[in-house]
């Protein structure tokens, strides 16, 4: 069965704090991507990474950056989080081998920073 | 003009209604049309895709596109309370590039009602 896991499902930390948001898939899939889902703004694109240790600007990359060391990984950091920040993160991979692009997604991560 | 715009609701029904949910979308070039339903404190899972025009049927649930106007409609028969969830249209962009991105809408919450 397809997985996506994230590292944790709640999150609180304070304003100022390194943040490590943490990616895994199983199913060797070489584009990984980043989201955060605000209520009224949908989802939106904060990086995406086709290859390991390639990566390449979403929508809203300001105050992110990722790190993706092997191809089953992809992590997101907040290298000082501010309180704007607060939102669902969510992960996601695909193959990029059908033409219609499934993405998979985990089961995100509520990040509070206060 | 935003690629993809889809009314965010919140939509509220009485079990056994039929749901209609759309999106409009600004590219006529776009082939491949997706939507995905989310549970509430879950990640986004694909719910059905459909190609070019016409519709699709999977159970309860039909998937519409009309090319000419650029819409697209996921309809929901008999709707029961275990179809509340957000429905979110998705579009794969056809050109160039990096065409394992998707496009997402918004999102449009429905609540359907014992």
């Amino acid at each position: 069965d397809v997985k996506v896991t994230q590292s944790s499902r709640y999150l609180v930390k304070r304003t100022g704090e390194k943040v490590f948001l943490e990616c895994v898939q199983d199913m060797d899939h070489e584009n990984m991507f980043w989201y955060r889902q605000d209520p009224g703004l949908g989802l939106r694109l904060i990086y995406f990474s086709y290859d390991v240790k390639m990566k390449e600007k979403g929508d809203i990359p300001e105050g992110y950056s990722v790190s993706r060391e092997k191809k089953e990984r992809f992590s997101l950091i907040l290298e000082s989080a501010s309180t704007n920040q607060t939102s669902m993160y969510l992960c996601a991979s695909t193959s990029g081998g059908l033409a219609y692009n499934e993405q998979f997604f985990g089961p995100g991560t509520r990040l509070t920073v206060l | 003009q935003k690629e993809v715009e889809q009314d965010p609701g919140p939509l509220s029904v009485p079990e056994g209604a039929i749901v209609s949910l759309n999106c409009t979308y600004s590219n006529s070039a776009f082939q491949y049309f997706m939507w995905y339903r989310q549970y509430s404190r879950k990640g986004p899972e694909l719910l059905m895709y459909t190609y070019s025009s016409g519709n699709k049927e999977d159970g309860r649930f039909t998937a519409q596109v009309d090319k000419s106007s650029k819409y697209i409609s996921l309809f929901i028969r008999d709707s029961q309370p275990s179809d509340s969830a957000t429905y979110l249209c998705a579009i794969p962009p056809n050109s160039g590039g990096s065409n394992y991105k998707l496009t997402f809408g918004k999102g449009t919450l429905l609540t359907v009602n014992p």
